[in-house]
């Protein structure tokens, strides 16, 4: 059984950084084909793609975000880890992070489970 | 505003079939064969319920099924259930190496 625990702040004032950890069991970012990838809700609205992390280290970004995020792996720690700089309170959301299983090909971006969730208000 | 447009909700009677549009264009939907749905409760994480157009993930009923015409994805509910209602959303990747998502569409079982 794969999960997915998040960690991290509630609350960032803006202009900080927002640094959330995503450890997960049940599964390894050594594995040929899986990767983990971040999904941001704000209150009452639709999901967001933020960005994906292979096995291989590859990563995909959101282009309108892709100049404030990192994402990165330890693989001793079974962990992704997700950095936002430069935090506003319009990043106020709710923030996911969730497995991609082995398939095909790595376009195939079902996201298969997720986390908790982390809901995190920018605030100062 | 989100890439790919849904209804905002649709509805119906328990034993019916309702039918949940997703529309793209073909540098998403049109052009690849990786379509997703999720449905989420209030308050609780997503669940993958489709992925790749038409494929269901070990434990979802065969209730639920996806496909594709042109630049427009749909999933289908059949012989609806009250513990359906939710929030449903429709995903895509995209000719960027990006992934987009729609606007959601909540079911209401009347």
């Amino acid at each position: 059984q794969i999960t997915l625990k998040q960690s991290g702040p509630t609350l960032v004032k803006p202009t900080q950084t927002l640094t959330l950890t995503c450890t997960f069991s049940g599964v390894s970012l050594t594995t040929g084909g899986v990767g983990v990838g971040w999904i941001r809700q704000p209150p009452g609205k639709a999901l967001e793609w933020l960005g994906v992390i292979y096995w291989d280290d590859d990563k995909w970004y959101s282009p309108s975000l892709k100049s404030r995020l990192t994402i990165t792996k330890d693989t001793s720690k079974n962990q992704v880890i997700l950095t936002m700089t430069n935090m506003d309170p319009v990043d106020t959301a709710t923030y996911y992070c969730a497995h991609r299983p082995v398939t095909s090909s790595r376009r195939s971006l079902g996201f298969d489970p997720w986390g908790q969730g982390t809901q995190v208000t920018v605030s100062s | 505003q989100s890439a790919l447009t849904q209804p905002a909700s649709v509805a119906g009677s328990p034993g019916q079939s309702i039918t949940i549009s997703c529309t793209g264009t073909s540098s998403d939907i049109g052009g690849f064969n990786y379509v997703s749905w999720y449905r989420q409760d209030p308050g609780k994480a997503p669940k993958l319920i489709i992925y790749d157009v038409s494929h269901r993930p070990s434990g979802i009923s065969h209730r639920f099924s996806g496909s594709k015409s042109g630049n427009t994805a749909s999933l289908t509910i059949s012989g609806l259930q009250p513990e359906d209602e939710g929030d449903y959303f429709c995903s895509s990747y995209t000719s960027s190496s990006t992934l987009d998502f729609g606007g959601g569409t909540k079911l209401t079982v009347l």
